[in-house]
């Protein structure tokens, strides 16, 4: 059964303490993607990674970090330094990075609340 | 870079009618683009995508328009259903709108 899993899906932190989201993929693909989801908003990019080894930052990458060892993790890193870290988190995965490879396959979500 | 951007950011229709949800986008570059359909508390899920050199591509229920003089797309749904409920997004890329909510009627 392939597609992505995110865990855990609700997670909860005191401010000032990091925390990291889990996102694995089984479809194969070469590029997974971090957004950022506020309420009754859309979704806003964190991180991207091309291939493994590679990764480069979005359109709000600050306070956040991301790795990708394994072609089948990408995980996402919630740092202190994240002014408003409280949001909708969603990993998404491609087969390729550009042109009609775009298509994005999204886990579930994890909802972080940090208080 | 670029804006993706949506025109209303809700919509009501009754059960039966058809739906259109507009999207604007900024660059001219842009070659390929996707409608996703995001229900409460999930992942978005793909609708239906377009290549910058088509104007229009149908698939089960549902029209994507490509009008790349005014940079704008459409999605059409045909005889909304109450399960055609969610937020819809558009997307340029890896760059997303801020959605539509569309909500059905009975």
């Amino acid at each position: 059964d392939g597609g992505i899993t995110q865990s855990p899906k609700y997670l909860f932190r005191k401010e000032g303490q990091n925390v990291t989201l889990s996102c694995e993929q089984n479809l194969n693909h070469d590029a997974m993607y971090w957004y950022r989801q506020d309420p009754g908003q859309g979704l806003r990019l964190i991180y991207y990674s091309q291939i493994v080894n590679d990764f480069q930052k979005g359109d709000i990458a600050e306070g956040y970090s991301v790795s990708r060892e394994k072609k089948e993790s990408f995980p996402l890193t919630v740092t202190s330094a994240q002014k408003n870290p409280t949001a909708f988190y969603l990993c998404a995965s491609s087969p390729r990075l550009g042109g009609d490879s775009y298509e994005q396959y999204f886990g579930p979500g994890t909802r972080l609340t940090v208080t | 870079g670029e804006s993706v951007g949506l025109h209303l950011p809700t919509l009501s229709v009754q059960e039966g009618d058809n739906s259109i949800i507009n999207c604007a986008y900024s660059n001219s570059a842009s070659d390929y683009f996707i409608w996703y359909k995001q229900e409460s508390g999930k992942g978005p899920q793909f609708i239906i995508d377009i290549r910058s050199n088509m104007d229009k591509r149908q698939g089960q229920r549902v029209t994507v328009l490509l009008n790349k003089t005014v940079k704008h797309l459409s999605l059409q749904i045909a005889a909304t259903q109450p399960g055609d409920s969610a937020v819809y997004f558009c997307a340029a890329g890896m760059r997303f709108g801020a959605g539509t909510r569309l909500t059905v009627k009975p």
